[in-house]
């Protein structure tokens, strides 16, 4: 059984630069949930995508984007880069199914730093 | 909305001592999930243990265990035998069942736990 996978595990960017962070899904999987985890706090949620598409969103600005492909991969886009967007990303996948207990999975994650 | 609250920013136990972290959490859903991850120094997030709120019987797994209070909206977790791999942060988390922003987890600050030789 292969875990979740994300890449890079390291980025560095400037203020104003784009950046993609890939995830890849536990085997099995097909639901992949993105988590933002400053220093010294909690993980927020940023958002949920099932079946290819956006499955709820926490408090995070449209210059947050994502994609989820047929194979339960995603892609975390981030816009406009801020200072503050620096921080751990997780991805987290789970098995959506018809009720039931929904754990999830987290993979290692990718420190941004924003300069 | 729904908060959760860890009130013990640090702690730290000795070698095969047991040890109890504390949780509490607010909502108004009556079917939800509760857990407990781990994040040691890598920065990895493992699952340590889940509650579903329909269950009145505690988790356990292994030196692991939760008392589950429902009704005081609590949710610890107890580490028994403490090794020092069990050094790391810990981190409560709820989810509410299915619905409007179901599958999302909402965490608490964490409490970093310190297992010493």
């Amino acid at each position: 059984e292969t875990g979740v996978t994300q890449s890079p595990t390291h980025l560095i960017k400037t203020r104003g630069q784009q950046v993609t962070l890939r995830c890849s899904s536990q085997s099995g999987h097909n639901t992949v949930s993105w988590y933002q985890q400053a220093l010294g706090q909690g993980p927020q949620f940023i958002f949920q995508y099932y079946r290819e598409e956006e499955n709820g969103r926490g408090n995070f600005p449209p210059r947050f984007s994502g994609l989820q492909f047929p194979n339960y991969s995603s892609e975390l886009n981030v816009n406009a880069l801020e200072l503050d967007d620096s921080a751990l990303y997780l991805c987290a996948s789970s098995l959506h199914g018809s009720g039931g207990l929904r754990t999830q999975y987290f993979g290692p994650g990718t420190r941004l730093l924003v300069l | 909305a729904q908060t959760v609250t860890q009130s013990q920013p640090e702690m730290s136990v000795q070698e095969a001592e047991t040890v109890t972290l504390s949780c509490t959490y607010d909502t108004s859903e009556n079917n939800y999930y509760l857990f407990w991850y781990k994040q040691p120094p890598s920065r990895q997030m493992i699952l340590v243990i889940r509650q579903e709120a329909y269950k009145q019987q505690n988790a356990t797994e292994n030196r692991f265990s939760v008392n589950f209070q429902k009704a005081a909206k609590s949710f610890s977790l107890k580490i028994s035998d403490s090794q020092l791999g069990d050094t790391a942060m810990y981190f409560c988390a709820f989810m509410k069942h299915g619905g409007n922003q179901g599958g999302k987890l909402i965490f608490g600050q964490g409490t970093e736990l310190s297992v010493k030789p």
